[in-house]
């Protein structure tokens, strides 16, 4: 079965840069999330999309923002890195219910 | 107090023997409760949701909700080595909403 697809995998950034990651749902599912999970730490909930519109919004901060396009792909857009948004990001996606399937997920690693 | 407290563990369990993993959570108002398997560095896996005061058995895994003391409660039988990870506890108010995770309890199955 499909599943979700995130890119990059791995990201390696330097302070203050910017960085995109990309998300692409299981095929039919109408919602996607973002989750931020530092080491050691679970998953907390940063912003969703519903049919493309926000539905709902975290911990996300203002450097950080992100959209979902017309094919339901989803993108990350962080700017003005910085060392603490070091993490795994995961963007699960679900349709008509709660049960969130997770990808891979991007390690970005901020030096 | 977080939203969804789990004990962090270690839990260690011989083979062969029930795991048992407990979560309790804060908000009367959640619906819906997830438990994800996650093997270190790779991403949360589904492995049983439960909306209905009650038990649900899926193969070796039993979910237990009780709305009335908000807990909720993963067994595990006949335990594996493979069965070794951190188990992440998740709440959520309704479908499609974001989930609130627990900080999760790592288990080690003993050969």
């Amino acid at each position: 079965a499909a599943g979700v697809i995130q890119s990059p995998r791995h990201l390696i950034k330097e302070k203050r840069e910017t960085a995109t990651l990309k998300c692409y749902p299981i095929p039919r599912h109408d919602t996607v999330y973002w989750y931020q999970q530092g080491p050691g730490q679970d998953p907390q909930f940063l912003i969703s999309f519903y049919e493309k519109m926000q539905s709902d919004k975290g911990s996300i901060p203002d450097r950080f923002s992100a959209q979902q396009f017309s094919d339901y792909h989803s993108e990350l857009n962080m700017s003005s890195l910085e060392l603490g948004d070091s993490a795994l990001y995961f963007c699960p996606s679900s349709f008509y219910s709660n049960e969130q399937f997770f990808g891979p997920g991007t390690r970005l690693t901020v030096l | 107090q977080k939203e969804v407290e789990q004990n962090s563990g270690p839990l260690s369990v011989p083979e062969g023997a029930i795991a048992s993993l407990n979560c309790t959570y804060s908000d009367r108002g959640s619906q819906s409760f997830f438990w994800y398997r996650q093997y270190s560095g790779k991403s949360p896996e589904l492995i049983m949701f439960i909306y209905s005061n009650g038990d649900k058995e899926d193969g070796r895994f039993t979910a237990q909700l009780n709305k009335a003391s908000q807990y909720v409660s993963l067994l595990i039988r006949d335990s594996q080595p493979s069965d070794s990870a951190t188990y992440l506890c998740a709440v959520s108010p309704q479908g499609n909403e974001k989930l609130t995770f627990g900080t999760g309890t790592r288990l080690t199955i003993i050969p």
